[in-house]
């Protein structure tokens, strides 16, 4: 069945760059997404990708799609202590209605 | 446009009580999802409507839980004879095509 798995915590110092890594099974995703998450809020859209690319750059942030290996990343430039929350990555195929999310990566950043 | 609005942000209840939640989607938002996130966990897919359809349904969402969208704008779940574990945060999300959906803050159940 479907399944995104993603790894539970990630710390870094304020200013390095974070790397987020998701892997999905589902071989006919056609948008993958990184939503953001922090304390007692819903979850914000951070960005998306199409199945057909492999990176796209919003800012500070990249995403990587290796299509082969079904494997996502998310890295976040110039990492601030505004950053700190949970990234959940998240894939959809273009037939079916639901959004899968992994459970979710916890940033924290080091000041 | 003021989002996605999701009323209450919270609720406690007593076990076997009934609940009913409230969703506003985005105006020009067809389409609308609600989703059940546990501590620790991702978002689950409950149900969606496309306008006043439901048109998929979870698994997940026992003969306990009725989910409607009367002319096609704002939702409601009802989660009848409540347990302890239905208590979870429960996510309304709208979005007008496929790609991107909008989330709302979410309604925190706790089930005592």
């Amino acid at each position: 069945g479907e399944d995104v798995e993603q790894s539970l915590f990630l710390s870094v110092r304020e200013g390095d760059s974070s790397v987020i890594n998701c892997t999905y099974t589902d071989s006919s995703s056609t948008y993958l997404y990184w939503y953001k998450q922090e304390p007692g809020a819903g979850l914000q859209l951070l960005t998306y990708i199409f199945s057909n690319m492999d990176m796209k750059q919003d800012q500070r942030l990249t995403v990587l799609l290796n299509k082969k290996d079904k494997h996502l990343s998310l890295r976040i430039a110039d990492t601030q202590t505004g950053d700190s929350a949970i990234y959940f990555c998240a894939e959809r195929n273009t037939g079916g209605f639901k959004t899968i999310f992994g459970a979710g990566t916890r940033l924290f950043v080091k000041a | 446009d003021t989002g996605v609005s999701q009323d209450p942000r919270h609720k406690i209840t007593k076990r076997g009580q009934n609940v009913t939640f409230r969703c506003d989607p985005i105006s020009e938002h067809n389409r609308l999802y609600w989703y059940r996130q546990t501590l620790g966990q991702g978002p689950e897919f409950l149900t969606y409507f496309q306008n006043e359809a439901q048109l998929e349904k979870s698994r997940l969402l026992s003969d306990r839980f009725s989910a409607e969208r009367p002319k096609g704008s704002f939702s409601t779940l009802e989660i009848q004879r409540t347990e302890q574990g239905d208590s979870a945060m429960y996510l309304c999300a709208s979005s007008l095509g496929a790609e991107k959906l909008f989330f709302g803050s979410g309604t925190q159940l706790s089930v005592l």
